[in-house]
């Protein structure tokens, strides 16, 4: 089965804490590619990151970071030094080879709040 | 570089009716797809087109339909509209199908009553 778990559904946090949003894929496909979006309340997503399977390597975008673990299938999103325009839906989403690269399956999404 | 843009980005309905969303995609970007937000199910997959082809479809009834032009702008319709239809519909667009980045527009939020 192809599936993507966010298990943290809702966060709060207080401006300039880091904060870690979590990811949890399975596919059986070797090639798959992962992706973050952040959704604010205007609607659209907003593209972050793009990582394919065989590569493995973080990566470290200004405040934000990315973990990508084949050996437990998880790709975790960290906000350093977290602020209150970071408030928004986060969503992790999968696409894979014989699924067809441009569907994509969401996680449900992590509601990110940060206070003040 | 112009975005994905949606139209219309707001709209009610009624039951029965039906409904045509518009989205035109980056330029050079051959591939659209479309996906269904709503609170309960999250957002699903509804279809894909490339060069004009619909190469994927998700698991919806038959009064979902799509097309693209051969200027890769894409329509999506719903027939017979349902309360439950009600959902904000989100347009992407990629540069083919083969696993480059997906961007996505603002959306269609749809109310039906």
């Amino acid at each position: 089965a192809q599936k993507v778990t966010q298990a943290q559904t809702e966060i709060s946090v207080v401006e300039k804490e880091d904060v870690t949003l979590d990811c949890v894929y399975e596919t059986r496909d070797t090639t798959y590619y992962l992706f973050w979006y952040k959704q604010p309340p205007s609607g659209e997503l907003v593209f972050l990151i793009r990582r394919n399977s065989f590569d493995e390597q973080n990566e470290i975008s200004g405040r934000y970071s990315w973990n990508f673990q084949k050996s437990t299938s998880s790709f975790n999103f960290t906000i350093t030094a977290s602020q209150v325009v970071d408030s928004a839906v986060y969503f992790c989403a999968l696409s894979r080879s014989s699924g067809g690269y441009n569907k994509l399956i969401f996680g449900a999404g992590t509601r990110l709040a940060v206070h003040p | 570089k112009a975005g994905v843009t949606q139209t219309p980005r707001y709209l009610i309905k009624t039951r029965g009716q039906q409904v045509t969303l518009s989205c035109s995609p980056i330029s050079g970007h051959r591939s659209v797809s479309w996906y269904q937000q709503t609170p309960g199910q999250g957002l699903q997959f509804l279809f894909e087109y490339f060069s004009e082809t619909q190469r994927n479809k998700g698991n919806f009834p038959g009064r979902f339909s799509g097309r693209q032009f051969s200027n890769s702008r894409s329509e999506m319709n719903v027939s017979t509209l349902e309360l439950g239809d009600s959902a904000l519909y989100l347009c992407a667009s990629s540069f083919d199908s083969s696993g480059n980045t997906i961007y996505f527009g603002e959306g269609s939020w749809l109310t039906v009553v």
